[in-house]
């Protein structure tokens, strides 16, 4: 089972950042946090990820709580073709034997 | 980043019949290479993981039988459908992970469907 909640859906506007909350409570201090997204009828694609420290990359932020109990994706100036279902998914470093495993994740549409 | 392609990215086939997926890790060894199944309007769901030489590792439920996964080569591995039903129409994705990293990438998908 997926070790995340994530909101079903998100809308933004677009040129706006937008912003998706993840929880993860019961991760563990050797778990990172990774995002993917899936534009429709396309295989996932890499955004970001991170342990502890906030990450930035030419995607996205991601901003993990102190407590690394939750965490935010943040699209700095959101465009129509971000629309795409955000997945949040947490793995650790010491269980690379295991995949990914993807929660229902959240919609995000971007609005003209 | 690492690249991984999947062909067909599309496939008609009439019921009965059999259909074949490949995925391939185009600048990278992958080890190990996993193949999803998603449904319309839901999750990437694991159907089996494979690793180089060895057989696949079936998640519960996917019969082993119906899906054959092939990993001949630290760049190639494939998904037969066998027998193929309406209800088999899926999106089909492989990821392939890199070692040492152990990052995983996903292909583009292949959209099955049985008429």
């Amino acid at each position: 089972d997926a070790k995340t909640t994530q909101p079903t859906s998100m809308d933004c506007a677009e040129g706006r950042a937008a912003n998706l909350p993840c929880n993860h409570s019961t991760i563990s201090g050797n778990e990172y946090v990774y995002w993917y997204r899936q534009i429709h009828s396309q295989g996932p694609q890499y955004i970001i990820h991170g342990l502890k420290n906030n990450e930035t990359n030419e995607m996205a932020s991601l901003i993990i709580t102190e407590d690394r109990k939750s965490s935010t994706l943040i699209l700095p100036h959101a465009t129509l073709r971000d629309t795409a279902v955000y997945y949040c998914i947490v793995r650790g470093t010491l269980n690379y034997g295991q995949n990914f495993v993807f929660g229902p994740g959240t919609r995000l549409s971007v609005l003209p | 980043g690492a690249v991984v392609s999947q062909h067909p990215s599309w496939v008609i086939c009439k019921s009965g019949t059999s259909v074949k997926i490949e995925c391939r890790s185009l600048d990278f060894q992958a080890t190990t290479m996993f193949w999803y199944r998603q449904f319309p309007k839901q999750s990437l769901m694991l159907m089996a993981t494979s690793n180089e030489g060895s057989k696949a590792t079936y998640e519960q439920g996917v019969e082993k039988d119906k899906f054959l996964i092939n990993h001949a080569s630290l760049t190639l591995s494939t998904l037969t459908v066998t027998s193929a039903h309406p209800e088999d129409s899926s999106f089909y994705i492989c990821s392939a992970r890199e070692p040492p990293t152990y990052e995983q990438y996903f292909g583009p998908g292949t959209r099955l469907t049985v008429t």
